[in-house]
C-alpha cells in the first residue's frame, strides 16, 4: 500500500493547479485523508481534511476560500483544487491517510509528496 | 487555533536518550502523534495515540502524555535516528483543524 501524489509543477502566481494523491481501492475507501504543506526548509503544516465518506471538509486558514479538497472512491484519488496561488503557498504537499470517524487521526500513511512552485 | 510547542533542537550522543516535548493548552485531554522526517524523505509516523507504536517502529521509540506535555523519548539513540521529529493532534470542537508542532531537529552528536 502506498499514497502516490501528482499534479505539482512551476506556475505563475494567481493561476490555478490540482493536485491528486491515488492509492489502491482497499487502502483508500473508508479513510479520512490529509492534506499537509512544508515550505522549503520549514515544517510541517495541516491544510485540508475529508472525512471517510466526504461528508465533511475542514480548512486551515491559509487554504480557505482558494482550497477544495475532494474525493472520488470509484477511482480511490483523493483531490486538492489550489486557485489564487501566490509564492507563499510553494512547498511540498503531503497527501496522508487518517482514519474513519472523529477525529480523522492519527495519519496511518504518508505519500512521498509533490512539489509546487509559484512564481510572481 | 490551537499551537503545540517543541524545542527547536535537541542534541545526544549515541547510546544516550533523548527526550523531545510538545506542549499545549490541555494537551493531556487530546490524542499525541509523533512523526519523524529524515532529510529529502516524507514523515513516518513513530507514535500515535500518545503511547502506540506502528508495527515496524523500534521499540526505543515511545512516548507519554501527562502533566502540561507529551514527551517522545528515544532510547539507546543511532546516528540514523537523526531527523526532524513533529507533534501533531487533532483540534476539534469549534474549530477542527490539524496541528503541527514546529518541528524539533534531533542532533547525535
Amino acid at each position: 500500500e502506498q499514497l502516490v501524489e501528482s499534479g505539482g509543477g512551476v506556475v505563475q502566481s494567481g493561476t490555478s493547479l490540482r493536485l491528486s494523491c491515488r492509492t489502491s481501492d482497499s487502502a483508500f475507501y473508508g479513510y479520512a485523508f490529509h492534506w499537509v504543506r512544508q515550505a522549503p526548509g520549514k515544517g510541517l503544516v495541516w491544510l485540508a481534511t475529508i472525512s471517510d465518506d466526504g461528508d465533511a471538509k475542514f480548512y486551515a486558514t491559509a487554504a480557505k476560500g482558494r482550497f477544495r479538497i475532494s474525493r472520488d472512491d470509484s477511482t480511490s484519488t483523493l483531490s486538492l483544487q489550489m486557485s489564487g496561488l501566490r509564492p507563499d503557498d510553494s512547498g511540498v504537499y503531503y497527501c496522508a491517510r487518517g482514519l474513519a470517524g472523529d477525529p480523522p487521526d492519527p495519519y496511518t500513511m504518508w505519500g512521498q509528496g509533490t512539489m509546487v512552485s509559484v512564481f510572481s | 487555533s490551537y499551537v503545540l510547542t517543541q524545542p527547536p533542537s535537541v542534541s545526544v550522543a549515541p547510546g544516550q536518550t533523548a527526550t523531545i516535548t510538545c506542549g499545549g493548552n490541555n494537551i493531556v485531554a487530546k490524542s499525541v502523534h509523533w512523526h519523524q522526517q529524515k532529510p529529502g524523505q516524507a514523515p513516518v509516523v513513530v507514535v500515535y495515540n500518545d503511547i502506540d507504536r506502528p508495527s515496524g517502529i523500534p521499540e526505543r521509540f515511545s512516548g507519554s502524555n501527562s502533566g502540561s506535555a507529551a514527551t517522545l523519548t528515544i532510547s539507546g539513540v543511532e546516528a540514523g535516528d537523526e531527523a526532524d521529529y513533529y507533534c501533531q493532534v487533532w483540534h476539534g470542537g469549534a474549530d477542527h483543524e490539524g496541528v503541527f508542532g514546529g518541528g524539533t531537529k534531533l542532533t547525535v552528536l
